[in-house]
């Protein structure tokens, strides 16, 4: 079916370190992809997003790839802080008609 | 802006009571919003698709008739776990999508509910 996966499941950095979170889809159809971040006990937070018709997109300290050649995505945290711990999910918008499929998370862990 | 609150943040009840857990959009009309499960250490699972003014829309295998959803206002959607049981323990999301819902516009989510059935 469908589905949306990680390469890695965990990922330890050090502080100050760039991160980078990578993300395969499958779904060609897919033309919206998002990056949540979800911190222990609470929901996801946006954090950047990219249409189809870009390959890249900037935000604070945050990049977004999109390969669409090998249906690829990730994201690029730059001078990594404890703060940015969490599960990192990437989302598309597939054929849905407005819902999104979720990637499995990666756990994102900043060693001081 | 985009801000999802959700109420309440943790229940604990006893098996065979029902619990509603309400979605608000705090600062924009929410035409969409979503219902989310989460168990520990997985991604989120959509549970259902609810739509101001009209019923809701299930994904294959969740049981409508257990998991009740209303969205009467463009600013609030509820659910509601009827006859909890302990295996509905777990951690409900919403999200709330404005202009729509399109495809091309990112969810805000809620700050989730804890449900423990004991």
């Amino acid at each position: 079916g469908e589905s949306v996966g990680l390469h890695l499941p965990t990922l330890s950095v050090q502080e100050g370190d760039n991160s980078i979170i990578n993300c395969a889809y499958s779904n060609s159809a897919s033309d919206y992809f998002i990056w949540y971040k979800q911190e222990s006990g609470k929901g996801p937070q946006f954090i950047i997003d990219i249409r189809s018709n870009m390959d890249k997109r900037q935000g604070q300290r945050v990049t977004v790839l999109l390969n669409k050649t090998v249906k690829h995505l990730s994201l690029q945290i730059a001078a990594t802080q404890p703060g940015d711990s969490a599960v990192y999910f990437c989302a598309e918008n597939g054929d849905q008609g407005g819902k999104l499929i979720f990637g499995q998370g990666t756990e994102l862990s900043v060693k001081p | 802006g985009a801000v999802v609150s959700q109420h309440p943040s943790r229940v604990i009840c006893k098996s065979g009571t029902s619990v509603k857990i309400e979605c608000r959009s705090l600062d924009f009309q929410a035409t969409t919003m979503f219902w989310y499960r989460q168990f520990p250490k997985q991604s989120l699972m959509l549970m259902a698709t609810s739509n101001e003014g009209s019923k809701a829309t299930y994904e294959q295998g969740v049981e409508k008739d257990k998991f009740l959803i209303n969205h009467a206002s463009l600013t609030l959607s509820t659910l509601t776990v009827t006859s909890a049981h302990p295996e509905d323990s777990s951690f409900y999301i919403c999200s709330a999508s404005g202009e729509g819902g399109y495809s091309n516009q990112p969810q805000h989510f809620g700050d989730g509910t804890r449900l423990s059935i004991l």
